[in-house]
Parts: C-alpha cells; sequence; structure tokens
C-alpha cells in the first residue's frame, strides 16, 4: 500500500500568510494527487486535483505542485473561511489512501 | 446541482449488518464510478471501496479492512448507491460518505456532495 505522510499535522497561521503544506508518498505516484479541505462537521471540499489542477470555484490563492512523491498546497494569502483540515489523498493504485491531515489554526 | 444524499447509518450491535444507501441526483449517475468513504469520530478519512461503472462491468475494488464484510452496489435505474455492510467491529464506526468520481476510469479523484451518514458500532 502507498503511504501518505502529511506535515505539519497542525499549523496555526495569521490571516494574510503564506501557508505551505506537504505530502509525501511512499512511492512514486506521478501527479495522481488531490487535496480537499473539511471543515467540521461538513464533508470534504475537492481543491485540487492531479496536483496541480484548480478545482472549478476554488479561489486561486489555492495552489498545488509536486510530482512522483513530494507534493504541496499553497495558500497565498490566507483568509478567515480557509481555517479548516487538509487532506490529501493518492488515486494511482488501490488502495486509495489519504493523508493524516494538516489542521490549519488561528495564531 | 450535483446532489448525493445517504441515508440508513444508525446504531447497530457489533456482529449485526446494516445497508447505506444514497441517491444522486444533477448529473449522469451511470457514466461514473462512485466510492464510499468514512471517518471515524475525530480522526482522518478512509476509503471504503469503489464500484466502476456498467461500461466497466460494475466491478468492485475494496479496502483490506472492510473486504470480505462489506459489498458495494448500484442501480443505475434509480440512481442508487449501496453499501451492505456484515460482521460490523466496533471500529468500523464513522461517518460514511457516498462520494462522485471524476475522470471515468480508475485514475479518479473525488468529488465529495453528501452530509455522510452515522454508522454506530456499539452493544
Amino acid at each position: 500500500d502507498i503511504q501518505m505522510t502529511q506535515s505539519p499535522s497542525t499549523l496555526s497561521a495569521s490571516v494574510g500568510d503564506r501557508v505551505t503544506i506537504t505530502c509525501r508518498a511512499s512511492q512514486s505516484i506521478s501527479s495522481w494527487l488531490a487535496w480537499y479541505q473539511q471543515k467540521p462537521g461538513k464533508a470534504p471540499k475537492l481543491l485540487i486535483y492531479k496536483a496541480s489542477s484548480l478545482e472549478r470555484g476554488v479561489p486561486s490563492r489555492f495552489s498545488g505542485s509536486g510530482s512522483g512523491t513530494e507534493f504541496t498546497l499553497t495558500i497565498s494569502s490566507l483568509q478567515p473561511d480557509d481555517f479548516a483540515t487538509y487532506y490529501c489523498q493518492h488515486y494511482d493504485s488501490y488502495p486509495l489512501t489519504f493523508g493524516g491531515g494538516t489542521k490549519m489554526e488561528i495564531k | 446541482e450535483v446532489r448525493l444524499v445517504e441515508s440508513g447509518g444508525g446504531l447497530v450491535q457489533p456482529g449485526g449488518s446494516l445497508r447505506l444507501s444514497c441517491v444522486a441526483s444533477g448529473f449522469t449517475f451511470n457514466d461514473h464510478y462512485m466510492d464510499w468513504v468514512r471517518q471515524a469520530p475525530g480522526k482522518g478519512l478512509e476509503w471504503v471501496g469503489r464500484i466502476r461503472n456498467k461500461a466497466d462491468s460494475y466491478t468492485t475494488e475494496y479496502a483490506a479492512s472492510v473486504r470480505g464484510r462489506f459489498t458495494i452496489s448500484r442501480d443505475d435505474s434509480d440512481n442508487s448507491l449501496y453499501l451492505q455492510m456484515n460482521s460490523l467491529k466496533t471500529e468500523d464506526t464513522a461517518v460514511y460518505y457516498c462520494i462522485r468520481g471524476l475522470n471515468g476510469n480508475d485514475k479518479n479523484w473525488f468529488d465529495p456532495r453528501g452530509q455522510g451518514t452515522l454508522v454506530t458500532v456499539s452493544s
């Protein structure tokens, strides 16, 4: 199974900050990676697919990059609505697996 | 508008069974692969399994943790997805989400749209 490791697990930041979350795969997954945002009590929301493609309707302050085993999600200027938990997920092969999540907290 | 509405969750004893349903609307259901993903209370996301579309013979894939106990099926005439859960364990306690796959093949990413349904396995 491909293991997905996210870091950090918690990120304290302020409105307006530029923040980056890292996701590492235990083996190459090409660009078969998605990022999701989840708020408490809600379903996850798709942000990025194929490592760097922005889902329609997602603000352009979100961006994704990487390929192979190392990937990043960057928020260029953190907004109040962005405080949530973020998950990466690979879809290269079965079983599909998620990273452990990064909780974005207000500093 | 794409909608996925899950139902069927509830309290069940260990060893029991439960069948979850998901009704889809707002898109051509029979074109899509469909997945179930779950989230235990306070924990992260875990993929449960997938059913492919008719073009790919409705074949299925499962996570090792549920293989042999859970069965995914679909009824394209009703735009419905199902998850039959047998031999339930306490560790199956979670919110279960029905999810539409995007891309039309095994390299599908998820488009979560439902609110989820809570399954609690406890004596």
